[in-house]
């Protein structure tokens, strides 16, 4: 059973806010979110980490409702460098577990 | 800003030959990983690492790979007799401690392993 779902692929435009929901239904009690981006041929970056409500830092926000079922990333104002995959990852465990990622398109 | 850097970053082997990735975690980190990404796929974990032994390894890891931190930058991972399906991007990763710095891992650019 996947841990997570999120969406295969968004576009977007320069300029525009993009939010990506992932669904995480059976995330447990002591399980954090977490984001990573990836660019094609490198490793995997940290995005932001929560675990109820909001958090922000200088790249993104992720905002995680009170049931903790789903958590929608939220990237500000993207630019065409910001085309890449983006990871959920549900887990309490170090080892992280990707699963295929949102490819999110920026175009010009 | 601290970074992991792995070298080569591209390996060119023949089947059946051992390689040895190497990888320099960030100095003060704790906890070492390796991933691999085969092409067009997701990153699959292989193995982690503290305190100078594997803590938990997933089931690619056989018999074939090893890791081992030599010195106290190091952390290399080897397969011994490397097979076609062993081609893929192999990233090495890093982590503080749980308690000083969440669960963030930073990887490093990777080494493009293609075995013919």
């Amino acid at each position: 059973l996947a841990k997570t779902t999120q969406p295969i692929s968004m576009d977007s435009y320069e300029g525009q806010e993009v939010n990506i929901t992932c669904s995480h239904n059976n995330i447990a009690t002591n399980d954090y979110i977490t984001w990573y981006q990836q660019f094609p041929s490198q490793g995997p970056r940290f995005i932001i980490q929560g675990y109820k409500t909001k958090v922000t830092n200088e790249v993104a926000s992720l905002f995680i409702p009170a049931d903790r079922k789903s958590s929608t990333l939220s990237l500000p104002r993207v630019s065409l460098s910001d085309t890449a995959v983006y990871y959920c990852l549900v887990d309490n465990d170090y080892k992280l577990s990707f699963g295929a990622g949102t490819t999110v398109t920026v175009r010009a | 800003e601290p970074e992991v850097t792995q070298t080569p970053s591209h390996q060119v082997t023949q089947m059946g030959q051992e390689v040895i990735l190497r990888c320099v975690p960030i100095s003060n980190h704790l906890y070492f990983y390796w991933y691999r990404q085969i092409l067009g796929q997701k990153v699959e974990f292989l193995v982690s690492f503290y305190n100078n032994e594997i803590s938990e390894k997933s089931e690619i890891f056989d018999d074939q790979f090893s890791v081992e931190r030599p010195d106290g930058s190091n952390f290399t991972l080897k397969i011994r007799s490397t097979k076609l399906e062993d081609s893929a991007m192999y990233f090495c990763a890093s982590r503080l401690g749980r308690m000083e710095g969440g669960n963030e891992q930073y990887f490093g650019p990777g080494t493009r392993l293609t075995v013919t």
